[in-house]
């Protein structure tokens, strides 16, 4: 049973658009949600993370909305661009023991 | 930065071989992990280790072994590679919080 479900498994934005990913959870013992960015070629990195006592966290053009009650968090992808285009997955984290979303291909059209 | 190593990028080898996949760490993380990445399957873990000579299965185990015998180096066995076992090798390591991956090992058995 997937422990994390991640949507859509492809997206495709214009320049300047908002990319949204979402993810939904059902263990409420998760106390970290991570997203990562996958570059071609390249492993994972961490993107930006949220802890479960707070709705919102921004970085950038990055925002992870976090929804407790709903088991639901969503990665937005503010003014995409080209150079966001990658993969990325999201996580959820019990006792140092991450399970991954399938991943979302994110193409951005210039 | 962390930094994570997987000694090899591409890697082909023939049904039945016994292959190798090694992984080695430089910030004296405890927590090491195996996870392989298909398409539309995300990542999925094979086998983690939180100590030196200490292995537990992940989700994915069987075909596959594991040895840590120094804290910086995981390595990952294929006792008699299959085809079904063609992927990309995903090799990550934390302490707390975090994860850093390699930049992984696609492996294509032939």
């Amino acid at each position: 049973q997937q422990q994390v479900k991640q949507s859509p498994q492809s997206l495709i934005v214009q320049k300047g658009g908002i990319s949204i990913i979402n993810c939904a959870y059902e263990n409420t013992a998760f106390d970290y949600f991570p997203w990562y960015q996958q570059f071609p070629g390249k492993g994972p990195a961490l993107l930006i993370a949220i802890r479960p006592d707070v709705s919102e966290k921004k970085e950038g053009r990055f925002t992870i909305s976090f929804n407790k009650s709903a088991k639901q968090f969503s990665l937005h992808i503010m003014d995409s661009q080209p150079g966001d285009s990658a993969t990325y997955f999201c996580a959820a984290v019990n006792f140092n023991k991450f399970y991954f979303g399938s991943g979302t291909k994110l193409n951005v059209k210039p | 930065d962390v930094k994570v190593t997987q000694s090899s990028r591409y890697l082909v080898k023939r049904t039945g071989e016994k292959v190798f996949l090694e992984c080695v760490q430089d910030m004296d993380h405890e927590n090491m992990f195996w996870y392989r990445q298909d398409p539309g399957l995300g990542l999925r873990l094979i086998y983690f280790s939180y100590d030196v000579k200490m292995k537990e299965k992940g989700d994915i185990p069987e075909g596959y072994s594991v040895s840590r015998e120094k804290k910086e180096r995981f390595s990952l066995i294929l006792e008699s590679a299959s085809t079904n076992q063609t992927s990309m090798y995903l090799c990550a390591s934390s302490s707390t919080g975090g994860y850093t991956f390699g930049s992984g090992t696609r492996l294509t058995v032939v």
